[in-house]
């Protein structure tokens, strides 16, 4: 299985500043890595696939990049609505594993 | 629009069972990789397991093999999960999501239903 490590676990940002995000794999996932954002009582949403694709309806202001075991997220400009959980998952292997989360907290 | 309606959680006994549903409409089902992904309470997520588009292949994590069976009824636009031989470990929300991926990605998620394992 692999493992997916991301740090660090908090970030404290205030808002209209830049927040990145890394997450690393065990072993090498290709460019098949997703980031996920989780607000408290909801399900998960998928910003980007692919490492660097973002999906459907995300603001530009989410980037991701990297490719084989280190990745980044980057949020460029937060506003009051990005503060959540991000998480990372591989999809490259069975099972698809998750990162432990990163909590993006407002300073 | 997109809707995935989970159902059939509640509180059980250990040992017990009971049978996730998962309804979907907005999107082409039959064409999509189908996971559950539960979440404990106040921990991350996992992906516990995934079916393809057609039913072919399903795919199991450790920690649920042997006591779970993911099904799929394409002309029903309904995703199924079969969990038995609970241990309070399972108590969890579960989630279904859909994904072009066969591993994750997962664009389309339901708002999930929650199993609480507990005597």
């Amino acid at each position: 299985e692999i493992v997916m490590t991301q740090s660090p676990a908090t970030l404290s940002v205030s808002p209209g500043e830049r927040a990145t995000l890394s997450c690393r794999a065990s072993q090498s996932v290709s460019s098949n890595l997703a980031w996920y954002q989780q607000k408290p009582g909801q399900a998960p949403r998928l910003l980007i696939h692919g490492a660097s694709n973002r999906a459907t309806g995300i603001p530009a202001r989410f980037s991701g990049s990297g490719s084989g075991t280190e990745f980044t997220l980057t949020i460029s400009s937060l506003q009051s609505e990005d503060f959540a959980v991000f998480y990372c998952q591989q999809y490259n292997n069975w099972p698809g594993t998750f990162g432990q989360g990163t909590k993006v907290e407002i300073k | 629009e997109v809707q995935m309606v989970e159902s059939g959680g509640g509180l059980v006994q250990p040992g017990g069972s009971l049978r996730l549903s998962c309804s979907a409409s907005g999107f082409t089902f039959s064409g999509y990789s189908m996971h559950w992904v539960r979440q404990a309470p106040g921990k991350g997520l996992e992906c516990v397991s995934a079916i393809t588009h057609n039913g072919g292949s399903t795919y199991y994590a450790d920690s649920v093999k042997g006591r779970f069976t993911i099904s799929r009824d394409n002309s029903k636009n309904t995703l199924y999960l079969q969990v038995s031989s609970l241990r309070p470990e399972d108590t969890a929300v579960y989630y279904c999501a859909a994904s072009g991926a066969l591993y994750g990605a997962d664009g389309y998620w339901g708002q999930g239903t929650l199993v609480t394992v507990s005597s």
